[in-house]
């Protein structure tokens, strides 16, 4: 199975800051990877497919890169609404996906 | 409205069993792979299971294998997962979420509780 490790697992920081999280898998997915944001008590939501494609009405704020197995996800400047967890999900393996851990960003 | 729309969790004892539903609407259904994704309370998301548009294969989890079916009616434009032998471990809150156009899950529900206790 293909193991999918975040870092760092929760980050600090501040509004306007540039944020960057990292993404690595144990095996290349070649570009099949997708970013989830969570808020507390919501669902998941899609924010970047295909390592680098962003969502229909996600801010540009967010960005996505990265193929085989190391991936980012950056906010270039951080707003109040962009406090949450994410998670990144591999689906280069059609018979069994998996999620990171997920990297919680919080208020410094 | 373009949704799903989960139900049918609740509190079960260890080794019973629960049917989840996921209604669709808004969307061409048969379309669509669907996925359980499940998220147990405080912990991260946890890939369940997933049915082609079509209903011609299916997967799952390791850690659900043998004891949870996925399903799908077209027709009705609904979801299910049936799940035997249920565990302490199975306590989570249970998603129906769409496979997109790049293949990532664009569409999620809000899920249904499922938590599993003498």
């Amino acid at each position: 199975d293909i193991q999918m490790t975040q870092s760092p697992s929760t980050l600090s920081a501040s509004v306007g800051d540039r944020v960057t999280i990292t993404c690595r898998a144990s095996q290349s997915i070649r570009s099949w990877l997708a970013w989830y944001q969570q808020k507390p008590g919501k669902a998941p939501k899609l924010l970047i497919s295909k390592a680098s494609s962003l969502e229909s009405g996600v801010p540009s704020r967010f960005s996505g890169s990265g193929s085989g197995t190391e991936f980012t996800l950056t906010i270039s400047s951080l707003q109040p609404d962009d406090f949450a967890t994410y998670y990144c999900q591999q689906y280069n393996s059609f018979l069994k996906w998996s999620f990171g851990q997920g990297t919680t960003v919080e208020v410094k | 409205q373009v949704q799903v729309v989960e139900s049918g969790g609740g509190v079960v004892q260890p080794g019973k069993s629960l049917r989840l539903s996921c209604a669709a609407s808004g969307f061409t259904f048969s379309n669509h792979g669907m996925n359980w994704v499940r998220q147990a309370p405080g912990k991260g998301l946890e890939w369940v299971a997933i049915i082609w548009f079509d209903g011609s294969q299916k997967y799952y989890a390791d850690s659900v294998k043998g004891r949870f079916t996925i399903s799908r009616d077209n027709s009705n434009n609904a979801l299910f997962l049936q799940m035997n032998s249920l565990r302490a471990e199975d306590t989570a809150l249970y998603y129906c979420a769409r496979i997109g156009q790049n293949g990532a899950f664009d569409m999620w529900g809000q899920g249904t509780l499922v938590t599993v206790s003498s």
